[in-house]
């Protein structure tokens, strides 16, 4: 149980596209998800906080215009990385807290952003 | 904020040592998660502590929650190559809030 998944595995695009990566709890509700970046070597970044129904909270330093983030349904919550950027480039992954549940995150198997 | 301090950053074993990791903050925490993340992937839930002085296995890993509260340690007994990768301690900062604060990671080696 507590799967979660991401699509894509991996995108390349070119400088100025957006991009749109899905997060699915597969077999639980999730009214809050998260979306974290990760460097290389380097331990998870949060990026925001989504909340189903509601606008996502952003960490500071996040451009919210530049990360859409909408959290649609119980099971899903997508980023839209907006006129991508090389230094856009990273390893995106959610995580989603199950429903009435503890404080446990379930992670994705993460999107690996490419802007060329 | 709240850091977890995590150590070692790294270790290099033989097939079938033991290993142990621990994790400290200078804040009390109410719950401690271990998390195992591969190479390109997401990180793994392995263990949730949520009472002071609890004592979990889950397989070969064993994972206690200090009794200050402010530590946690995991433990992985006889390794095996696939132990290899980067585990990772969390827990959620006071204030209720529902983010996870985590820590730097400790990359585990195994030789067969």
């Amino acid at each position: 149980g507590a799967v979660v998944s991401q699509h894509p595995s991996w995108v390349i695009c070119k400088s100025g596209t957006s991009v749109k990566i899905e997060c699915r709890s597969l077999d639980f509700q999730a009214t809050t998800m998260f979306w974290y970046r990760q460097f290389p070597k380097q331990s998870l970044m949060l990026m925001a906080t989504s909340n189903e129904g509601s606008k996502a909270t952003y960490e500071q330093g996040v451009e919210k215009d530049k990360f859409l983030i909408n959290h649609a349904s119980l099971t899903l919550s997508t980023l839209t990385v907006t006129s991508a950027h090389p230094e856009d480039s990273s390893f995106y992954i959610c995580s989603a807290r199950p429903s009435g549940g503890a404080y446990e995150q379930y992670f994705g198997p993460g999107t690996r952003l490419t802007v060329t | 904020g709240q850091q977890l301090n995590q150590s070692p950053q790294s270790m290099f074993i033989q097939e079938g040592e033991d290993v142990s990791m621990n994790c400290t903050s200078s804040s009390i925490f109410n719950t401690w998660l271990w998390y195992k993340q591969d190479p390109g992937e997401g990180p793994v839930l392995l263990i949730a502590l949520y009472k002071a002085g609890e004592l979990t296995s889950n397989g070969r890993l064993t994972a206690q929650f200090g009794i200050t509260r402010k530590d946690s340690f995991l433990n992985i007994s006889a390794s095996i190559p696939s132990d290899v990768g980067i585990y990772f301690c969390a827990g959620p900062p006071q204030g209720g809030s529902e983010k996870l604060v985590f820590g730097k990671g400790m990359k585990l080696t195994v030789n067969p």
